[in-house]
């Protein structure tokens, strides 16, 4: 198990609606990425929080949104849900400091009807 | 889209036996990762190979990284039921290399 804890574990939204999602990062880093991962697919890089700045974007729409906290707990908004949004969402923090070696939390599982 | 691309995309064998998957990218990399991932829950970091480094062991796995033609290899030995996961490779990009693009991963079923 790593430090990495996301909430909630299971969710379900209606289309059109918003949902936020939360990680707390394991101790002593500074850096989360978030993923979305479809059922039956790999992790898709949505983006990177550093120091509280935006660090890198992969394809995701600007509905896809984040931000992260002074204590390096981050939160990764969707608005205007869409069907195809249902996935489960990971985040996962590094630190340059320990070799940039992700550490992934559970997931958070969104159903989007 | 997914730079690395898994192969097998299933593999059952037997326990005790070895499991091998090959995973290719597409651009320069910084490194490689390995994930194990159990029932679409979290990721777990199996191991990591910097693009300068050609083979790498821990425990029971061995990883091999082929720069030239853009492809590694993940080895189990001696599998065990406990095995059983979705392995994802997936390569670092960017300076810090953190910024990854996984594979669609290998499902591998390890039968006692």
């Amino acid at each position: 198990e790593t430090g990495v804890t996301q909430s909630p574990t299971h969710l379900i939204k209606t289309r059109g609606q918003q949902v936020t999602l939360r990680c707390s990062s394991q101790s002593g880093h500074n850096t989360v990425s978030w993923y979305q991962q479809a059922l039956g697919q790999g992790p898709q890089f949505i983006f990177q929080y550093y120091r509280e700045e935006e660090n890198g974007r992969g394809n995701f729409p600007p509905r896809f949104s984040g931000l992260q906290f002074p204590n390096y707990s981050s939160e990764l908004n969707v608005n205007a849900l869409e069907l195809d949004d249902s996935a489960l969402y990971l985040c996962a923090s590094s630190s340059a400091r320990q070799g940039n070696e992700q550490y992934f939390g559970p997931g958070t599982r969104l159903t989007v009807t | 889209s997914q730079q690395g691309e898994e192969d097998p995309q299933a593999l059952s064998i037997q326990e005790g036996e070895n499991a091998t998957m090959n995973c290719s990218y597409k651009t320069s990399i910084n490194n490689l990762q390995w994930y194990r991932q159990n029932s679409g829950r979290g990721l777990v970091h199996l191991i990591l190979i910097r693009s300068n480094e050609r083979e790498k062991h821990s425990g029971r796995l061995r990883v091999t990284l082929d720069t030239s033609k853009k492809s590694s290899s993940l080895l189990i030995t001696a599998s065990r039921a406990a095995d059983t996961a979705s392995y994802f490779c997936a390569t670092g990009q960017g300076a810090a290399g953190n910024k990854l693009t996984f594979g669609g991963g290998t499902r591998v079923l390890v039968k006692p």
